[in-house]
């Protein structure tokens, strides 16, 4: 199975500051890589896809890059609506293993 | 649009089994499949299995082997997910989720919170 690590495990930041959450995969997995957002009592929402490309809705404040084992997720410019927690998920081959999270709180 | 609204919380003894269901409404149901995922309280996702309709055959993860089956039902569009010889580690919230592509989802639905308790 491949193992995606996420870092860091949480981060504090404030309304307003640009803030960058990496994710690892244990082998190449191309841009198969997926980006969701998931707060308290709710289902996760994709956020980006195919390690870059933005889900339609979602503001474009969100970005993501990488390919091969390194990715990102950065957020320009933090809004309240944004605290919440992040994973990373593999697309590329079954089973489709997520990251363990991020979870982003206020400063 | 493609909504995906699963079945009530359920409480269970260990040792017992329990089925989730996930009914899905709008679009076409055998050409997705349909992906179960599970979080248990204040921890991550963890991918269980997937279901391929229109082939009725599934895949499941290792961790689940031999104790999950996901199965869909394309006379009624709903996917279910059962999972037996439940554990007090089993305790948490199901999620069934259809993929745009591949493994991309980006329909869910609202989670069934499972307590295993004796």
């Amino acid at each position: 199975d491949i193992q995606m690590t996420q870092s860091p495990s949480s981060l504090s930041a404030s309304v307003g500051d640009r803030v960058t959450i990496t994710c690892r995969a244990s082998q190449s997995i191309s841009t198969y890589l997926n980006w969701y957002q998931q707060k308290p009592g709710k289902a996760p929402k994709l956020l980006i896809y195919g390690a870059s490309s933005l889900q339609s809705g979602v503001p474009s404040r969100f970005s993501g890059s990488g390919s091969g084992t390194d990715f990102t997720l950065t957020v320009s410019s933090l809004q309240p609506e944004d605290f919440a927690t992040y994973y990373c998920q593999q697309s590329y081959s079954l089973p489709y293993t997520f990251g363990r999270g991020t979870r982003m709180e206020i400063k | 649009q493609v909504q995906l609204v699963q079945s009530g919380a359920e409480m269970k003894k260990p040792g017992s089994s329990v089925r989730v269901s996930c009914k899905v409404s709008g679009g076409t149901f055998s050409t997705h499949t349909i992906t179960w995922v599970r979080q248990a309280p204040g921890q991550g996702l963890e991918w269980m299995g997937r279901v391929i309709p229109v082939l009725g055959t599934a895949d499941y993860a290792h961790n689940f082997q031999g104790r999950v089956t996901i199965t869909a039902d394309k006379s009624t569009t709903t996917s279910y997910m059962e999972l037996s010889s439940l554990k007090s580690e089993d305790t948490a919230v199901y999620f069934c989720a259809r993929p745009a592509d591949r493994g991309t989802f980006d329909i869910w639905g609202q989670g069934t919170k499972v307590i295993v308790s004796s």
